[in-house]
């Protein structure tokens, strides 16, 4: 079986751009997670969304990011304008349930200069 | 409010040596789920085992084991005769389905470095 699917692996792009990273999760899951890892704060949760449905986004940055899941095997994260400080590894995970194990996806490098 | 302790930062160690990482835990949840995940240097993170809380067994995969004392509020996890490909850093985390649904509490992390 497929894992999670990330997309792209890797991202450059300048300050003020839009940037969307994509997601495919382990099919059969129905809870699915954005998180961010940087030097400075660790694994952050960002967003989870259970059976498509936005749950707890808490850990959204500021409104510049964004997240939808329109189906049950694709999710986006998005981020408009990007700025420096954005720079970080997004990871998407998924569970079956949502109290069970995350599987992640192999993360995205995100570098906004 | 759940938090999750790693109180090492790094370790080193020499091949073949017993290591032993350290997780502490805080919560006020009776049922909660306890894992650790192994994220190497290729950056991805790696499941290796999930607990809950009424199940105090220790668990053994390999040359893997864990420790789990709920009168510590323990999870500590045991790699016998390291080797290289150990090498990684560890995260030990913490879902309390009762108050936080499924957000996972994640560690500070530890990196082990075990040296040929």
């Amino acid at each position: 079986d497929a894992g999670v699917i990330q997309s792209p692996r890797h991202e450059v792009t300048e300050m003020g751009q839009e940037v969307t990273l994509r997601c495919k999760p382990i099919s059969g899951h129905n809870s699915l997670f954005w998180y961010r890892q940087t030097m400075m704060r660790g694994l952050e949760l960002l967003i989870y969304f259970n059976n498509n449905v936005p749950i707890d986004d808490s850990g959204m940055p500021e409104d510049r990011f964004s997240a939808k899941m329109p189906n049950a095997s694709f999710s986006t994260l998005k981020i408009q304008p990007s700025e420096p400080r954005d720079s970080a590894v997004y990871f998407c995970a998924s569970s079956y349930a949502g109290l069970y194990e995350q599987y992640f996806g192999p993360g995205t490098r995100l570098t906004v200069t | 409010a759940q938090k999750v302790t790693q109180a090492q930062t790094e370790i080193s160690v020499v091949e073949k040596e017993d290591v032993t990482l350290d997780c502490v835990y805080e919560t006020r949840d009776t049922t909660y789920y306890l894992f650790w995940y192994k994220q190497p240097p290729s950056g991805e993170l790696v499941f290796l085992i999930r607990r809950n809380s009424f199940d105090e067994q220790n668990e053994i995969s390999g040359r893997y084991s864990w420790n789990f004392q709920k009168s510590t509020s323990s999870f500590n996890f045991t790699i016998t005769a390291s080797q290289v490909v150990d090498s990684a850093v560890y995260f030990c985390a913490l879902s309390n389905a009762e108050t936080s649904g499924s957000r996972l509490t994640f560690g500070e992390g530890t990196q082990l470095t075990v040296n040929p």
